[in-house]
């Protein structure tokens, strides 16, 4: 079945523009989360939705960044007045948070680089 | 200290090698544990998840020792399209989904 998609796949904005990055998890999963990967460092955790709870949102850097989730499916990613060092990969990853399965399906990323 | 911890290589082993990893974790709260696999500008994929008494998936085995709190991963017979790096996962708490990663190790397995 289809995976994870996320759109753009790559994105350059200038500096102190606003961008919004799309993810569109796995059909019937209920968790998605969201990551940023900086050129050659791990993952760094972001946001996570699970259901209709309140979305942990510990990993937001600043509040620049927000993110909402539709209809408990697809989510959306804001990045308001972008900085250079928002510059990263932005993987989404959903999971069916079901019994003892955590495995977490990733998204290709989007490739952000602000000028 | 980091809440996970890998050696960050590289690693370059010569096909047909074993090679093995090991990651920490600080918190002895700790759950569940992974590897994932990351291929160069590619997204993490699961490659096995880490149970308390091992587990073993064709050549690659994954063990866990709760009492020094780290995670093995060995790869035995190793091709060349294992070159990737391997990424220690672990979930913290129940209740708590969240995954930390861990920055990952490089293999590149030479010819």
């Amino acid at each position: 079945g289809a995976g994870v998609s996320q759109s753009p796949s790559n994105k350059v904005t200038e500096k102190g523009k606003d961008v919004e990055l799309r993810c569109d998890p796995i059909s019937g999963h209920t968790a998605l989360y969201w990551y940023r990967q900086s050129l050659g460092q791990g993952l760094e955790f972001l946001i996570y939705f699970q259901g209709n709870s309140a979305p942990d949102k510990s990993g937001l850097p600043s509040d620049r960044f927000s993110a909402e989730r539709t209809g408990g499916s697809v989510s959306t990613l804001t990045i308001q007045r972008t900085q250079q060092e928002d510059s990263a990969v932005y993987l989404c990853a959903s999971s069916l948070q079901r019994g003892v399965s955590y495995e977490q399906y990733f998204g290709p990323g989007t490739r952000l680089t602000v000028t | 200290r980091k809440e996970v911890e890998q050696d960050p290589g590289p690693f370059n082993v010569p096909e047909g090698a074993t090679v093995a990893f090991n990651c920490t974790y600080s918190n002895s709260a700790s759950q569940s544990f992974f590897w994932y696999r990351q291929d160069c500008r590619k997204e993490p994929k699961l490659l096995m998840s880490v149970y308390s008494s091992g587990n073993e998936d064709g050549r690659f085995t994954a063990q866990l020792n709760r009492a020094s709190q780290y995670i093995s991963l060995l790869i035995r017979d190793s091709k060349l399209s294992d070159s990737a790096t391997y990424l220690c996962v672990v979930r913290s708490n129940f209740g708590n989904e969240k995954l930390t990663f861990g920055t990952g190790t490089r293999l590149t397995i030479i010819p």
